[in-house]
């Protein structure tokens, strides 16, 4: 497909458990964003990956979240020990380049609904 | 106070008029200005950016960045129901970081 693709689109666990989150970027997108937005707010920043490398996941709440992006392409996202606090829309974007100016637009994904209950 | 600040709305605008969505920003070396609409239940579209003073004008949207008053502004002309959405203002702050900051957004209702 053209745009950013995330699996699954909703995802229901139970309090305690490991869940794995999907993006696929755009073809060719050099970087990889992982976002996540509560209800009535707007996307917060999680962690950014310039080809395989995390370049900064100063965003990360926790150590209980952590990201891979081992081929520079598909990224996942993993929340250990989910928490009913972790509940939101989990947003993945992608951009040309990680540079200013020209190439560096985000493009967003459909999103991954998280549920803990 | 915010980094990103938006009037929360809703504004409501009857069909045909034009909206004027407005952003203000804290961080005076801010660089990259984008707009985002979003239909409930659903994620951020890019519908335009911004990097130099002035306007930018695509189709029905206008953008018009003031670097110097910190604020960002969003036209739409010729307002259509379907615009109706919460729009979101991002910047892209000279922190050296590649995250964009967000505003919480500004609910748009066209009335028929």
């Amino acid at each position: 497909g053209a745009g950013v693709s995330q699996t699954p689109s909703n995802k229901v666990t139970e309090k305690g458990k490991y869940v794995e989150l999907r993006c696929d970027p755009i073809s060719g997108h050099t970087a990889l964003y992982w976002y996540r937005q509560s209800l009535g707010q707007g996307p917060e920043f999680l962690i950014y990956f310039q080809g395989t490398g995390a370049a900064d996941d100063s965003g990360l709440p926790n150590d209980r979240f952590f990201a891979v992006r081992p081929e520079g392409s598909v990224s996942t996202l993993k929340i250990q020990r989910t928490e009913r606090g972790d509940s939101a829309v989990y947003l993945c974007a992608s951009s040309l380049t990680g540079t200013s100016g020209r190439g560096n637009e985000q493009f967003f994904g459909p999103g991954t609904r998280l549920t803990v209950l | 106070q915010k980094e990103v600040e938006q009037n929360s709305g809703p504004l409501s605008v009857p069909e045909g008029a034009i909206a004027s969505l407005n952003c203000t920003y804290s961080d005076r070396g801010s660089q990259s200005f984008f707009w985002y609409r979003q239909y409930s239940g659903k994620s951020p579209e890019l519908i335009m950016f911004i990097y130099s003073n002035g306007d930018k004008e695509d189709g029905r949207f206008t953008a018009q960045l003031n670097k110097a008053s910190q604020y960002v502004s969003l036209l739409i002309r010729d307002s259509q129901p379907s615009d109706s959405a919460t729009y979101l203002c991002a910047v892209l702050m000279d922190t050296g970081r590649r995250a964009l900051t967000f505003g919480s957004g500004t609910r748009l209702q066209v009335q028929p």
